[in-house]
């Protein structure tokens, strides 16, 4: 079993649609949440980062953790076709500790 | 803020030759910096964290006589890759860690990536 779970995908919504993205993990000592997109060919880009459990907001963004159910989910609000691209989950224990990355989730918007 | 740059973008060579990869950090100092691998529709995998002056830490299963790591400033680290052979055709990125104050220290900003294709 791998420590994080991402479903690959692809998901494909219109223009405007509630995107919902998530994550499943397995080690209970993750306190540190992040997601982030990358692009084809692309380095990732950070767009949420969450310490422990709640909610974060960020614009058209929603990041929420819940360490009781070991599930982490990102929302896209209005989505726009420029936010196709894969969105990646990661994860770690420790501020300072490596990251673990879920498999990533491509994501595409229809106009 | 937080801007990571890579050299070169995309690289071709034939095996057996060596490939060097440079990662900076262009606003911000790194005390510590991070290599990872990705195969196509793959996640990333760390191959090895670096921290400046000092040797860096490799994961489990990547030789580090391969993977030739240098962190010689706070803002430059070097990825070489020796010997390459077609399979260590890849995309390589790295990445700088944001510390001191912030909203953000203590996270990981990523460079654009090198594709790397050894003949």
């Amino acid at each position: 079993q791998k420590e994080v779970e991402q479903d690959p995908g692809p998901l494909s919504v219109p223009e405007g649609a509630i995107v919902s993205l998530n994550c499943t993990y397995s080690n209970s000592a993750f306190q540190y949440f992040m997601w982030y997109r990358q692009y084809s060919r692309k380095g990732p880009e950070l767009l949420m980062y969450t310490y422990s459990s709640g909610n974060k907001e960020d614009g058209r963004f929603t990041a929420q953790v819940d360490k009781s159910s070991k599930y982490i989910s990102l929302f896209i609000r209005d989505s726009q076709p420029s936010d196709s691209a894969t969105y990646l989950c990661a994860m770690s224990m420790d501020s300072s500790y490596k990251l673990i990355f879920g498999s990533g989730t491509r994501l595409l918007v229809r106009p | 803020g937080a801007v990571v740059s890579q050299h070169p973008s995309r690289v071709i060579c034939k095996s057996g030759t060596s490939v060097k990869i440079e990662c900076r950090s262009l606003d911000f100092q790194a005390t510590t910096m991070f290599w990872y691998r990705q195969f196509p529709k793959q996640s990333l995998m760390l191959m090895a964290t670096s921290n400046e002056g000092s040797k860096a830490t490799y994961e489990q299963g990547v030789e580090k006589d391969k993977f030739l790591i240098n962190h010689a400033s706070l803002t430059l680290s070097t990825l070489t890759v020796t010997s390459a052979h077609p399979e260590d055709s890849s995309f390589y990125i790295c990445s700088a860690e944001v510390t001191g104050q912030g909203a953000f220290t203590d996270t990981q900003y990523f460079g654009p990536g090198t594709r790397l294709t050894v003949l």
